[in-house]
Parts: structure tokens; sequence; C-alpha cells
């Protein structure tokens, strides 16, 4: 079966400084793979997708299918970046079960 | 339109009592699905919906757990005997139609489920 790892509960940067949030995961095929994000008092939204190799509020993300890896990235944090962010992996074609990670809450600091 | 909402947006219950929760997808979404977030372990797969048909029920808990969705729209997750480690926020979600790509889930705010 598949699954998303996110192995950092609680990631805190110094606004202005790079961020990292890591995303690994195990599936034997191409998967589509996507980051959410949650803000405070707010809803689960898409941040992005790897299909559409898009960059949204600065935030990219470059799937590795040698290492099975979907790391998000952006290259100087800001304090509205604050937030829970979810690594997610779909199996393509079939049905839409859409496999959630754990999750990573990124604080940045003033 | 009016995006996914829940209802109640909190519920309070006490142990073995059931309970009902609702989803109002968004108009002419096709697809809807229900999860589970519990503190510490993420976002949890449920079920999934292709209009009223759930073709994917394998994340269902245990029998306790069940969900319907009629007239293609509105779906209910009814958990039954209820215990305190089903105590979480339940999440929906839709999409306008699956196996695309391109879709995109959009989550209502969720159900915040208290289990005494």
């Amino acid at each position: 079966a598949q699954r998303v790892t996110q192995p950092e509960k609680l990631l805190s940067v110094f606004k202005g400084a790079p961020v990292e949030l890591k995303c690994n995961y195990s599936y034997s095929g191409s998967p589509e793979l996507f980051w959410y994000v949650q803000y405070s008092r707010q809803r689960l939204q898409l941040l992005l997708r790897h299909i559409s190799r898009e960059s949204i509020k600065g935030f990219t993300a470059d799937l590795n299918k040698g290492e099975t890896s979907f790391h998000l990235k952006k290259p100087f944090a800001q304090e509205e970046d604050s937030a829970m962010y979810y690594c997610a992996l779909r199996i393509p074609g079939g049905y839409q079960k859409v496999t959630f990670g754990t999750g990573t809450k990124l604080q940045v600091i003033p | 339109g009016a995006g996914v909402s829940q209802s109640p947006s909190n519920k309070v219950t006490e142990k073995g009592k059931d309970v009902e929760l609702r989803c109002d997808p968004i108009s002419g979404h096709t697809a809807l699905y229900w999860y589970r977030q519990s503190l510490g372990q993420g976002l949890e797969f449920l079920i999934y919906f292709q209009g009223n048909s759930a073709p994917d029920k394998s994340g269902l808990p245990s029998d306790r757990f069940s969900a319907e969705r009629t007239g293609g729209s509105v779906s209910t997750l009814t958990i039954q005997r209820t215990q305190q480690e089903d105590s979480a926020v339940y999440l929906c979600a839709s999409s306008s139609f699956g196996g695309q790509a391109k879709e995109t889930q959009y989550f209502g705010p969720g159900t915040r489920l208290l289990v005494l």
C-alpha cells in the first residue's frame, strides 16, 4: 500500500531563511503528488501539485522519483507562511483515494 | 457558488451514543470524500463517493462507521455507539470529477467531534 512520510512534526525557521519541508513516499509506480496547506482557523486547501510544475506563494516542489521524495521549498520564509503543511499522494487512474502524510507545522519566527 | 459546508461545526456526545455528521458538497461536484483528522495522526481517508456510489470504503475504521450519499449531493457520516477514540475532526471534501489529474479537492471546515 502507498504511504506518505513527513518526518518533521514541527519546523521552525527565522523570517527570510530558506524552508524545506520534507516528504517521502512509497509507491512502485508514478504517483500524483500534492502539497496541501492549512492556515490557522482556515480550511485545508491545495497549495500545489507536481503535475503542474507551478510555483505558488513562492513555494516549489520537485518530484524526485529516484529518492521517492517531493520536498516543498521556499527560498525566503515569510511570517504568513506559518501553517500546517500536508504532503499527499494519489494513484493515477481508478478511484480517488488520496493518502496524506501526518503533516508538518511550519513556524516562521519574526 | 458556496464552498463545501459541514454541520454541525462541533459535536459533544457521550460514549455509546450515535452521531450523524453532514456534508454539503459544492454544487455539481460528483466526487465526495470523508477524512478524519486526529491529533498527531494526520489525515486519514475514510470513504469516497462517486455520485451516490461508494467504490472505496476501505478507510472506514470499523462497522460502527457508515456513510451514505443521496441525490448525488448531501452525504451523511454516521458513527454508532461512539467511543472516545472516535474523537477527531471529520473533514469532507468534494471535487468536480473523479479520475482527472488536474482536479482539486475542496475541503469543508470540518466537524469537531468530542466523545466524553
